[in-house]
């Protein structure tokens, strides 16, 4: 089945090191999403990918970035974990970047920051 | 961005049907309404979007009211398994999907 792969679905890091977490799309859409959702709290989007473009919100803190080598994949890396960095972080697709379109959303990486 | 207001929680009998109320006030004419839910442990999945007119599909029905004011997502027939939390979204003329908190929908056998 066509889907939205995260790996890790959990990821334990020490405040201050570099992590990276990854997603991996067999949708072949052109829009991968990165969002935030801290515990008991809504998704707050992050940045998307369109194709190669990159567009990151206006509040996303400089400490977290984003590539996309090709389609299929995209990564979060976060510089610097601090403690209020520990979330579920949840990577989507769309086909396209419109206002009606569908998101397809994975499973999640619970990461925690000791 | 506009914004809606759903309740904190709910709780529903299995095999009974589920009305989940969603207000948004200042929903402008163009704007679209989106439900999605997150299971335990799970990313949202998609349940249902509409604009004016009431929508149907095999997960749920959307009904909008005719002032577009306020909708409500109706789940026919309510199964362990439609425990969830339930976001109601509104696109306004863009892709985004800004999240309220949404309703916590708990399901007594």
């Amino acid at each position: 089945d066509a889907m939205v792969i995260q790996n890790p679905r959990y990821q334990v890091t020490q405040f201050g090191k570099p992590v990276t977490l990854s997603c991996s799309q067999t949708l072949n859409h052109n829009v991968m999403y990165w969002y935030q959702q801290k515990s008991s709290q809504a998704p707050k989007l992050l940045f998307h990918y369109y194709d190669k473009d990159f567009n990151n919100e206006a509040d996303t803190p400089d400490n977290f970035q984003s590539r996309r080598p090709n389609t299929s994949f995209c990564f979060l890396d976060i510089r610097s974990p601090g403690l209020g960095d520990a979330a579920m972080y949840l990577c989507a697709t769309s086909r396209e970047l419109r206002q009606v379109g569908e998101q397809f959303f994975g499973p999640g990486t619970r990461l925690t920051v000791l | 961005d506009a914004k809606t207001t759903q309740p904190n929680s709910m709780e529903s009998n299995e095999e009974e049907p589920v009305h989940l109320p969603c207000n948004h006030s200042t929903i402008s004419g163009t704007d679209y309404i989106h439900w999605y839910r997150q299971l335990p442990s799970q990313g949202p999945e998609y349940v249902i979007h509409g604009l004016t007119s009431n929508v149907n599909n095999r997960m749920a029905s959307l009904a909008i009211a005719e002032d577009r004011k306020s909708s409500t997502l109706i789940l026919h027939r309510a199964t362990l398994r439609d425990a969830a939390v339930y976001y109601c979204i509104l696109t306004s003329g863009t892709y985004k999907y800004i999240f309220g908190t949404g309703t916590r929908l708990k399901v007594l056998a």
